[in-house]
């Protein structure tokens, strides 16, 4: 059974960089083709897709957060992580990772993060 | 950029009867890239559809998916206690690489 697992502050500073890990558990990372995604979702609002990173290191972002993010893999932790730079209040929000099939559907996700951008 | 409508936003029903979710793209989708996903307080979505119209991995009969083109439709043929909840569609389009969610339908107890 494929289990995710979000790590990393709960507190951001705004202006500067929230950074998240998403540890998986029960299946190699590497294996099968799927994608690995970071979602987000603030407080009483709906789903937001951040981006994803393919084993191989391709990423795809969302086109309103692009200059702000990056994804990247760490496969011999079987690891991945987001960096959201410049934060505001506006990126306060539970964040999610997620298995992601080629097709779109995430059928594995962690129990969410919540990271809050205050000073 | 492909806009996702979910209606209606509150759906009030009792346990027993059927919902009818409905989700409308702004332009036409494939398909084998539409989901839909189930929500409840505090925990991660569930991934319930896939392909418009597979169910995932334990997902029960119960649910099920339709539609093509703009339209899509998930249907609860009777609703149990443990599925009140919010639902979500997404579609994954390609041009550029994109993931996009509804703003969601929530299932309530009448």
């Amino acid at each position: 059974q494929v289990q995710l697992q979000e790590s990393g502050p709960g507190l951001v500073k705004p202006s500067q960089t929230l950074s998240l890990t998403c540890t998986v558990s029960g299946g190699s990372i590497s294996s099968g083709s799927y994608y690995w995604s970071w979602i987000r979702q603030p407080a009483g609002k709906g789903l937001e897709w951040i981006g994803r990173i393919y084993t191989s290191g391709s990423t795809n972002y969302n086109p309103s957060l692009k200059s702000r993010v990056t994804i990247s893999v760490d496969t011999s932790k079987n690891q991945f992580s987001l960096k959201l730079s410049s934060v505001t209040a506006a990126d306060t929000a539970v964040y999610y990772c997620a298995r992601t099939h080629p097709g779109g559907g995430s059928d594995y996700w962690g129990q969410g993060t919540l990271v809050t951008v205050s000073s | 950029e492909i806009v996702l409508t979910q209606s209606p936003g509150t759906l009030s029903l009792s346990p027993g009867e059927r919902a009818t979710l409905s989700c409308r793209a702004s332009q036409s989708v494939s398909s084998s890239y539409l989901a839909w996903y189930q929500q409840k307080p505090g925990q991660a979505p569930r991934l319930l559809i896939y392909g418009a119209s597979s169910r995932a991995t334990g997902i029960p009969d119960r649910f099920s998916g339709s539609g093509s083109g703009t339209d899509f439709t998930l249907t609860i043929s009777r609703l149990e206690p443990e599925d009140f909840a919010v639902y979500y569609c997404q579609q994954y389009g390609s041009s550029p690489p994109k993931l996009t969610f509804g703003g969601g339908t929530k299932v309530e107890i009448k």
